[in-house]
């Protein structure tokens, strides 16, 4: 009953390097999105994509990368660390008719901190 | 991005109150999902809305979806101790989910 694994659960980075958080989930749902959340702040979104080959920006697109060569994964990708992504990484997938979500299930989060 | 309005924004209760909380919008939606986040963990699931005037329940908490499609709210009843945590709805547009800005909640024992 694995639902949406998120790895790392922690990572530390020098600035300017770079690293992929990983997100697999196996329910077999075609959105999969990533969410930045900054303390006592909501969740941001990053990146998401609404199936195999198709990814989308979200709201704070600069500095991550993402691709999705399979239903079950979507990893993103931070090209150069800065201290100002030091945050808590969230995958999330779904289903989603287009105009209408459906639950979305959460990974248990990514804590990143950029030195 | 959009957001939803919630309220209250924080609130402290005493165990064994009621609690309520809601969001609002001035755009109409087909879903409204709440969730739950304690700290150092992912949003977890509470109640899933998918019908105007649907309400449900899920032990102690029930929700409803508004009949204008515009507003849900979210009861807590008995409230204990372990109820404290963030408490936020959500709801879908074109491919991004809307979130509202969040309750905290702190239970005073």
């Amino acid at each position: 009953n694995a639902g949406v694994t998120q790895t790392p659960k922690f990572q530390v980075l020098k600035t300017g390097q770079s690293m992929t958080l990983q997100c697999a989930q196996d329910m077999n749902h075609e959105y999969m999105s990533w969410y930045r959340q900054d303390p006592g702040m909501g969740l941001r979104l990053i990146h998401y994509s609404v199936g195999a080959g198709i990814t989308d920006q979200g709201e704070v697109p600069n500095g991550y990368n993402v691709s999705r060569s399979t239903t079950e994964d979507f990893p993103l990708r931070l090209l150069s660390a800065a201290p100002s992504q030091t945050s808590v990484y969230f995958c999330a997938s779904s289903f989603y008719t287009g105009t209408s979500g459906n639950t979305i299930y959460f990974g248990e989060g990514s804590w990143l901190t950029v030195v | 991005g959009q957001q939803l309005n919630q309220s209250p924004q924080s609130m402290f209760i005493q165990e064994g109150e009621d609690v309520s909380m809601n969001c609002t919008s001035s755009s109409i939606f087909n879903t409204w999902l709440w969730y739950k986040q304690e700290p150092g963990e992912g949003p977890v699931l509470l109640i899933a809305l998918y019908k105007a005037g649907e309400l449900t329940s899920n032990g102690r908490l029930t929700a409803q979806f508004g009949i204008t499609r515009k507003d849900s709210f979210l009861n807590i009843s008995a409230s204990i101790p372990s109820d404290v945590g963030i408490y936020f709805c959500l709801t879908s547009g074109t491919y991004k989910y809307i979130f509202g800005t969040g309750t905290r909640l702190k239970v005073l024992a």
